[in-house]
């Protein structure tokens, strides 16, 4: 079993919809979730963190996080087609160990 | 910020000889990470330093992977001898520490292509 799981797509929304990323992991014991994009040919980009239980919202973005289901997801309204990339699910597990999903492609349709 | 800088842009070399990448860490951030990414494989954490230590390397795949950070601006990955599988593209990241909930900062990588 992989430590982070990811769907790899690609995921194909119409522009202005809602695009829905996930992520599960293996380690109880996690403290420290991320959300990283990446454009092709680019290095990854963190766009939202996440800590604690719950929904926390940026923006058009809001990250998801159950520990109990060891699920975090990511939602972006209004998708754009310059929102088209790889997202990342990265995890801390430890001692600054960050394990990261192989990603989801988006691609947002104009 | 200059932001984590990494050298080369590119390389491309024959199988067997020797490769150094290197990366300069941004300023103030005491842990530095190196990560290898291929399509099948995804991001992979090949070994990372706090404080110039080294804390995990049970991502370097064979003893022909060497990693140093000899101060805290500076951190070297070589590979001797090269081959063919090595081919990927390799980031550096740092970050400012503060475990857990510091995230990772990634310089552009360098894509290393043997043949």
């Amino acid at each position: 079993q992989k430590e982070v799981e990811q769907n790899s797509g690609p995921l194909s929304v119409p522009e202005g919809a809602i695009a829905s990323l996930n992520c599960t992991y293996s380690d109880r014991g996690s403290q420290s979730f991320f959300w990283y994009r990446q454009y092709s040919g680019k290095s990854p980009e963190l766009i939202m963190s996440i800590y604690s239980n719950g929904d926390k919202e940026d923006g058009r973005f809001t990250a998801q996080l159950n520990k109990a289901s060891q699920y975090v997801s990511l939602l972006i309204r209004d998708s754009q087609p310059s929102d088209s990339a790889t997202y990342l699910c990265a995890v801390n597990g430890g001692y600054q160990k960050v394990t990261f999903g192989t990603g989801t492609k988006l691609q947002v349709i104009p | 910020d200059a932001g984590v800088i990494q050298s080369p842009r590119h390389e491309v070399t024959e199988m067997g000889q020797e490769v150094t990448l290197r990366c300069k860490p941004i300023s103030g951030h005491n842990s530095l990470f190196w990560y290898r990414q291929t399509m099948m494989r995804g991001l992979e954490l090949l070994i990372y330093f706090n404080n110039n230590v080294p804390i995990d390397d049970s991502g370097m795949p064979e003893d022909r992977f060497s990693a140093k950070m000899p101060n805290a601006s500076f951190s070297t990955l070589k590979i001797q001898p090269s081959e063919p599988r090595d081919s990927a593209v390799y980031f550096c990241a740092s970050s400012p520490g503060g475990f857990p909930k510091s995230p990772l900062h990634f310089g552009n990588g360098t894509r290393l292509t043997v043949t």
